[in-house]
């Protein structure tokens, strides 16, 4: 079974279309999560933090189940500029982090 | 400006080539990272770092050396024995303590000639 699992993909939305991505981990003892954004053939970039009360950036929310061991991101009025693949990182006690392998998101005009 | 600096952006290896990539980073971070990503995967991770002069073996080690000097070096050495080279090589580096973030550095691009 795969450490961290996401949506396969890739979702094409319309421009302001609200999209959601779901990763799911299998490591209980997970610490802490994180949502990176990659263009293509650049670096990730931290999109944000995942915290456990769930927290919000903007038009981007992101959600924690602990119990479900469940993570998720929600981005709100898609933007042209939103299309990029989104990985889902849970880093284990010991700075082990593990990566999903990325849901593509294609907005269309 | 503080960030993390890999080089060359391109890099092509011949076969039997040894060839190291570079990572430097001046954020003062404790722990350095290799991943490897083939086009359409995730990130792999090859070698890490916790301290100087000290790394362990990732997933994908094999055909692989790294050195750890100085605490704002990290470099990577794909040897002949490697080979499946041709990959996008990302270095990241970060604190050591709960809830650190990754940074990385912009890539290199490694093919094989």
């Amino acid at each position: 079974r795969k450490e961290v699992e996401q949506d396969p993909g890739p979702f094409n939305v319309p421009e302001g279309a609200t999209v959601a991505f779901n990763c799911t981990y299998s490591n209980s003892a997970s610490q802490s999560f994180f949502w990176y954004r990659q263009d293509c053939r650049k670096e990730p970039k931290l999109l944000m933090s995942v915290y456990s009360s769930g927290n919000e950036d903007g038009r981007f929310t992101a959600q924690l189940n602990r119990a479900s061991q469940y993570i998720s991101l929600l981005i709100r009025d898609s933007k042209l500029s939103d299309s990029a693949t989104y990985l889902c990182v849970v880093n284990d006690y010991g700075q082990n982090f593990v990566f999903g392998p990325g849901t593509r998101l294609s907005v269309l005009p | 400006d503080g960030g993390i600096t890999q080089s060359p952006k391109y890099l092509f290896r011949k076969e039997g080539q040894n060839v190291t990539l570079s990572c430097e980073q001046n954020l003062n971070h404790d722990a350095m990272y290799w991943y490897r990503q083939d086009p359409g995967q995730g990130l792999r991770l090859i070698y890490y770092s916790q301290i100087v002069n000290d790394f362990q073996k990732g997933d994908i080690a094999e055909g692989y050396s790294v050195s750890r000097e100085k605490k704002e070096s990290f470099p990577l050495t794909v040897t002949s024995a490697q080979k499946n080279p041709t990959a996008f090589y990302l270095c990241a580096s970060g604190g050591t303590a709960t809830n650190e973030k990754l940074f990385f550095g912009s890539g290199t691009q490694l093919s094989v000639l």
